[in-house]
């Protein structure tokens, strides 16, 4: 079945800096790849996919690329805010669209 | 749309107490899941439902966990007897088939 290995599992980077998370996966036919982010205490909530018919999408300061070959895709959070720290899972849809997650990275803004 | 509702939002109870967690999905949603969530073991899948089928129960811990969806606007996860280790965030989601989930705001429990 599907396995996904997500790191780091803590990244502190400095307001304004750009922040990258790298997620890979072991099941060739996923083909749905969500990111979520949950805030202390508060429920996971998504905040971007991509499906594998595209190598990239971009939401305003996040992004998420993927690259099918080599099987893993990546957030990248830019500009970073003192919101933006939290904890961040990404996910692999399988066969049966159940998603399989990562472990979670969480995120520190440092101001 | 109100999103995946919970209830309750906590709840404390004596080792060995029955627990009744209960979710309402979003309307639509054909798959509603599961999760608990500690600090130790991040979040473990518990059992999902499509079509208000079990699909995957192979996460319930034991049998002292079970879990029901009789329609597809309700479903139920029950601990009985419950113990200080089912201490944890439970959550519930919804989601169409190859979307991403949508999360309720969970129910924090505390079994002492």
């Amino acid at each position: 079945g599907e396995n996904v290995e997500q790191h780091p599992s803590t990244l502190s980077v400095q307001e304004g800096d750009s922040a990258v998370i790298k997620c890979t996966y072991s099941d060739s036919a996923s083909n749905y790849f969500p990111w979520y982010k949950q805030e202390l205490g508060k429920r996971p909530q998504l905040i971007i996919d991509i499906r594998s018919n595209v190598g990239e999408k971009k939401d305003q300061r996040i992004a998420v690329t993927l690259n099918k070959t080599a099987k893993h895709f990546s957030l990248h959070i830019t500009e970073t805010q003192p919101e933006d720290s939290a904890v961040y899972f990404c996910a692999a849809a399988d066969s049966n669209y159940q998603l399989i997650w990562g472990a979670g990275t969480k995120l520190i803004i440092k101001p | 749309d109100a999103g995946v509702i919970q209830s309750p939002r906590h709840e404390v109870t004596e080792m060995g107490q029955e627990v009744t967690l209960r979710c309402k999905p979003i309307s639509g949603h054909n798959s509603l899941f599961w999760y608990r969530q500690t600090m130790m073991r991040g979040l473990e899948l518990l059992i999902y439902f499509n079509n208000n089928v079990p699909i995957d129960d192979s996460g319930m811990p034991e049998d002292r966990f079970s879990a029901k969806m009789p329609n597809a606007s309700f479903s139920t996860l029950k601990i009985q007897p419950s113990e200080p280790r089912d201490s944890a965030v439970y959550f519930c989601a919804s989601s169409l088939r190859t979307r991403g989930y949508t999360f309720g705001s969970g129910t924090r429990l505390t079994v002492v």
